[in-house]
């Protein structure tokens, strides 16, 4: 498989579960982003993350919790959230150095928090 | 002052007229600059990029970069209603591999 791919495409949890969000990407890229994407809201950058060390957390409440194992992996565990985190979590990844090469997608998650 | 500003519409475009879509920034020294596509419920989607001052063409997508004005637009000829979507200006260059997104324009093409 190639690109970057996200799992799982949908997620339905109550305010008391925990689930993470998976990120896989086959590019090479050595650096991967987590965002935040409201209903007609901007991309909000949550994470990132340069050759598996975080670079960036952009204030982002605590039951947020990312993981990079290594370049090709991201997680998001999430625990105890509030409705208001429902939203399409999105993953992208890019070469990170440099000029600013553009980032590659993933197909994002749509999380419902009930 | 937002760095990216973009419109956020929507604009809407009779079929096969042309779009255009405008940007600023506010980091001079950004080096980088990108279109994004994305669809309703879809992820971004990446529709060109572009680095010097000047135009870029690629099929019916022209980027256009002016950075003594800190200014780029997209312009989309004959346009289709598949080209109905929100358009996400992204600046980048100044903050390693990190870009910067605009709020994004939607764009209604009307048959």
């Amino acid at each position: 498989e190639t690109g970057v791919t996200q799992t799982p495409r949908h997620l339905v949890m109550g305010m008391t579960n925990k689930k993470s969000l998976k990120c896989e990407q086959h590019l090479g890229h050595n650096a991967m982003y987590w965002y935040k994407q409201s209903a007609k809201k901007p991309l909000e950058l949550m994470f990132v993350y340069n050759f598996k060390e975080q670079t960036e957390n952009n204030s982002v409440p605590s039951r947020f919790s990312p993981e990079c194992p290594n370049s090709s992996h991201l997680f998001l565990h999430l625990h105890t959230l509030q409705p208001e985190d429902s939203a399409l979590y999105l993953c992208a990844s890019s070469h990170g150095q440099g000029k600013g090469y553009g980032y590659t997608f993933g197909s994002g998650t749509r999380l419902t928090v009930v | 002052q937002k760095e990216v500003e973009q419109n956020s519409g929507p604009l809407s475009v009779p079929e096969g007229a042309i779009a255009s879509l405008n940007c600023t920034y506010s980091d001079r020294g950004s080096q980088s600059f990108f279109w994004y596509r994305q669809y309703s419920g879809k992820s971004p989607e990446l529709i060109m990029f572009i680095y010097s001052n000047g135009d870029k063409e690629d099929g019916r997508f022209t980027a256009q970069l002016n950075k003594a004005s800190q200014y780029v637009s997209l312009l989309i000829r004959d346009s289709q209603p598949s080209d109905s979507a929100t358009y996400l200006c992204a600046v980048g260059g100044n903050q390693g591999g990190k870009l910067i997104f605009g709020q994004g324009t939607e764009l209604s093409v009307k048959p």
